[in-house]
């Protein structure tokens, strides 16, 4: 069964310090999505993106985060100067149809951020 | 603005004993409705979905949930727990013509005694 591919999984990076996270959607897939999970707390939403550019973002996804479609494949999360509190486990999800609502998104395993 | 509300952080269950996970939404229209589920190390997995239609639907792993509009519920049940059941379950609601954005409740993490 076709998978959301993230890497790395684990990711240390000294605060202030730019970062970037990868993800690989399911290849036919359209939508694409951004969520991260602090330790102890709810999955939150950051950003879906589609058509290459942002569809919507939550108060989160500030001015120190962006996306990118580099390539037919990839899709990042930067962070441009990483805080103590970016610290989390974010989690690249992707679904066919997006603007068809009701549609599951399929998540990655996810990447672990720890800002030092 | 919509929200989702699960009852209980962690449930405990015997194996062999009815799972019920409670969830709850708020919303000023209809939702689309989610659960998924987190085992150790691993990402969310679909474990079934509420659109329209049919208000029981059955997922994967032998789990349904019953979408009642009146209590604004979804909670997810299955009759017999095993003991592959323990995770951590998230409720979610997709609200209509938000581009997909899912709001997740805060998660049940599910036990299962032998």
């Amino acid at each position: 069964e076709p998978e959301v591919t993230q890497t790395p999984s684990h990711q240390v990076t000294q605060m202030g310090q730019e970062v970037i996270l990868r993800c690989v959607p399911i290849s036919n897939h359209l939508y694409f999505y951004w969520y991260r999970q602090i330790l102890g707390q709810k999955v939150e939403f950051l950003v879906s993106f589609y058509n290459n550019e942002i569809s919507e973002k939550s108060e989160i996804f500030d001015d120190q985060f962006s996306v990118e479609r580099p390539d037919g494949s990839n899709f990042t999360l930067k962070i441009r100067s990483t805080k103590l509190e970016d610290s989390a486990m974010y989690f690249c999800a992707s679904s066919e149809f997006g603007r068809v609502d009701g549609q599951p998104q399929h998540f990655g395993d996810g990447t672990r951020l720890s800002i030092l | 603005a919509q929200s989702v509300t699960q009852l209980g952080s962690h449930v405990s269950v015997s194996e062999g004993a009815l799972v019920l996970l409670r969830c709850n939404y708020s919303s000023s229209v209809p939702p689309y409705l989610f659960w998924y589920v987190q085992y150790p190390n691993q990402g969310l997995q679909l474990l079934l979905k509420y659109t329209t239609g049919a208000t029981l639907v059955k997922g994967i792993n032998g789990f349904e949930a019953e979408f009642k509009k009146s209590e604004t519920s979804f909670h997810l049940t299955k009759p017999s727990a095993h003991m592959s059941d323990a995770a951590e379950y998230f409720c979610a609601v997709s609200a209509v013509n938000q581009g997909g954005k899912l709001i997740f409740g805060q998660g049940t993490e599910l036990s299962v005694k032998p």
